[in-house]
């Protein structure tokens, strides 16, 4: 079985802060891991992907993530928070056994604060 | 810049009807996703498709569900008897070159079933 655990459903910081969204996924083969954010009344939009090589991928408004097979997680992080980082985040998985089928996690809402 | 369109942007319909929510993908994309979001919640996938056929679907995808790439631009999803608990956003989404490549996604179809 395939799933996606983030953990906080909220995570607020100080602008210019560290940003850090968890994201742990179980997966029987080998994942393709994604990053999505989804500003209000919006759909979603990719930050960033790992589907093989570099551990640490690097993706839009200066976000990255690290691939840790061994802790089977893919945290999001960002050095210093910007008022328009404040949206969902959503972590999803891809596996093809076959069937293709992405999963999300449950979403970290980010505030920003002034 | 190309992007997945959805008609309409929201659709009130009764208890028992049926719905079609039309997407128009990116047009040399292969891959083609149907995703829902209850209010406040998660990112759900319901079904995946591809080469004219489904890839795979959930097990929210029942009998009542159907999809279609009627004629080689749009990819619907039908809902054959609405419930009260249809109601959400739903996204479609698509992708090419693989399924480990980046899901561009639609601005969403708002189903408010009364």
């Amino acid at each position: 079985a395939q799933s996606v655990t983030q953990l906080g459903s909220h995570v607020s910081v100080s602008e210019g802060a560290l940003v850090l969204l968890r994201c742990n996924y179980s997966s029987s083969v080998p994942p393709y891991l994604f990053w999505y954010v989804q500003y209000p009344n919006q759909g979603l939009q990719l930050l960033l992907k790992y589907t093989t090589g570099a551990t640490l991928v690097k993706g839009i408004n200066g976000f990255e993530a690290e691939f840790k097979k061994s802790e089977t997680s893919f945290h999001l992080t960002k050095p210093s928070a910007h008022m328009s980082d404040a949206a969902e985040y959503f972590c999803a998985v891809t596996r093809n056994t076959g069937g293709f089928k992405t999963i999300f996690g449950a979403g970290t809402r980010l505030f920003v604060k002034a | 810049e190309p992007e997945v369109t959805q008609t309409p942007s929201h659709q009130v319909t009764q208890m028992g009807q049926e719905v079609i929510l039309r997407c128009v993908p990116i047009s040399n994309h292969l891959y083609f996703y149907w995703y829902r979001q209850i209010l406040g919640q998660k990112v759900e996938f319901l079904v995946s498709f591809y080469n004219n056929e489904i890839s795979e679907k959930s097990e929210i995808f029942d009998d009542q569900f159907s999809v279609e790439r009627p004629d080689g631009s749009n990819f619907t999803l039908k809902i054959r008897s609405t419930k009260l608990e249809d109601s959400a956003m739903y996204f479609c989404a698509s992708n090419g070159g693989g399924i480990y490549n980046e899901q561009f996604f639609g601005p969403g179809t708002r189903l408010t079933v009364l």
